[in-house]
């Protein structure tokens, strides 16, 4: 299993580009979720999904879209990025929504808004 | 309001020293908490949920809902313990992890 993969690793974006964040998991988990980590911050969620074609806000979700076509996928896109979407972002996925579940994370994304 | 909080930024110690990162929570119900590590270039992972009531790695956090705490110890620091500590807190029937600010843990030699 390769587990939880994202990419691209880096990126650098000008204001007002538009990008997609990929994230795919093999483990048939339901559950998958985006987080962006800043200093000081923590992780903060953006979006997640209980399941294909279900998914819902997180704490700060203006700016990203998401969509859950399939289980495998959880893509993350940038409408329109701002300096204020630099950030190291992290895609996650659990087996179901039971509060108990581990959580297993992707590698990450370091973003740069220009 | 769910909340995690951990209050300091920045743990430094010596190596064979005790170490407790600290972690209270804010949570209308009975809450589901985990601590989460992340070494140098690599990813979030587990360390240990409460429920598990486990010790890994030597740590240990005992769930107190009487100061609503779940601080992370550790009887004698290694040097390999230096990492990203997260504590997070599990939003029970959605799976959503709410995450502390982190604390840096640095164990010197």
């Amino acid at each position: 299993n390769a587990g939880v993969t994202q990419t691209p690793k880096f990126q650098v974006l000008k204001t007002g580009q538009s990008m997609t964040l990929q994230c795919a998991q093999d483990m048939n988990h339901e559950y998958m979720s985006w987080y962006r980590q800043d200093p000081g911050m923590g992780l903060r969620l953006i979006h997640y999904s209980v399941g294909a074609g279900i998914t819902d806000q997180g704490e700060v979700p203006n700016g990203y879209n998401v969509s859950r076509s399939t289980t495998e996928d959880f893509p993350l896109r940038l409408l329109s990025a701002a300096p204020s979407q630099t950030s190291v972002y992290f895609c996650a996925s659990t087996r179901g929504t039971s509060g108990n579940n581990e959580q297993f994370f992707g590698p990450g994304t370091r973003l740069t808004v220009l | 309001a769910q909340r995690v909080t951990q209050p300091e930024k920045l743990l430094s110690v010596f190596k064979g020293a005790p170490v407790e990162l600290k972690c209270n929570y804010s949570y209308s119900g009975s809450p589901e908490l985990f601590w989460y590590v992340q070494y140098s270039r690599q990813r979030l992972q587990l360390l240990l949920r409460h429920i598990s009531r486990e010790s890994i790695k030597g740590f240990t956090a005992d769930l107190n809902k009487g100061e609503t705490s779940f601080h992370l110890k550790k009887p004698f620091a290694q040097e390999e313990d230096s990492a990203m500590y997260y504590c997070a807190l599990s939003s029970s029937n959605t799976g959503k992890l709410i995450f502390g600010q982190g604390t840096t843990l640095q164990v010197k030699p």
